[in-house]
């Protein structure tokens, strides 16, 4: 498979803590994707990091990029009941017009 | 929000009926793509275009076929739906061979095909 895989599949917090998801993928890429899904809903775009990019911040995100070890991070920090979502990285399939999206990281954030 | 209609919303036929699903986005992008969503696939590209009656097929194509005939709209025809076709269908929008830019998603369709 082309997929990137997250992990873990689930994760489950308590408000205030900080949330940490893996992605791991096999080929080159130009950059990668994370993307959050509420239920019910469409996915919505989060954070795209260059393949020159290490880290990059939006607001409480925080996404990390390895290269070397063809991994990603998404960190989440004071996370918030209004969290909960599935998140998703996705790249671009061989520098294409199409995007390759791991199976996802399920995240509940207990009040 | 970017501007994506998906219609319909929800969607229950039966085995061998044909079943078209529209996506309409006001935004006026080159690029629109249709996925389906299922419990331990994730998402899955079936179709996509890249312009005007320009479209290309996904990891998932067979059974599908796609049509564009002016900007705003993509659809996504099931010509005899199968069991094996219930799932959340997802248009989306942008990226592009610009891979440095993001695609934005509508809000799904359920079919389900008894």
């Amino acid at each position: 498979s082309q997929q990137g895989e997250e992990d873990p599949q689930a994760l489950s917090i308590q408000e205030g803590e900080n949330a940490t998801m893996n992605c791991s993928y096999k080929t080159s890429i130009n950059n990668l994707q994370w993307y959050r899904q509420n239920s019910g809903r469409g996915l919505v775009h989060l954070i795209l990091i260059r393949s020159n990019e290490r880290e990059k911040h939006s607001g409480r995100l925080r996404v990390t990029l390895d290269t070397s070890k063809k991994s990603s991070s998404l960190l989440i920090t004071a996370s918030r009941a209004a969290d909960t979502a599935s998140y998703y990285c996705a790249r671009p399939q061989g520098g294409s017009e199409k995007l390759v999206f791991g199976k996802g990281t399920k995240l509940t954030v207990n009040p | 929000d970017a501007g994506i209609t998906q219609s319909p919303r929800h969607k229950v036929t039966e085995t061998g009926t044909p079943v078209t699903l529209r996506c309409h986005q006001t935004e006026n992008h080159r690029y629109m793509y249709w996925y389906r969503q299922d419990p331990g696939h994730g998402l899955r590209l079936i179709h996509y275009s890249y312009g005007v009656k320009d479209t290309d097929k996904g990891e998932v194509s067979d059974g599908y076929s796609v049509s564009r005939s002016k900007t705003e709209d993509f659809l996504l025809t099931l010509e005899s739906a199968t069991s094996s076709q219930t799932s959340v269908y997802f248009c989306a929008i942008g990226g592009g061979t610009d891979s440095n830019q993001p695609q934005h998603f509508g809000d799904g369709t359920r079919l389900s095909i008894l």
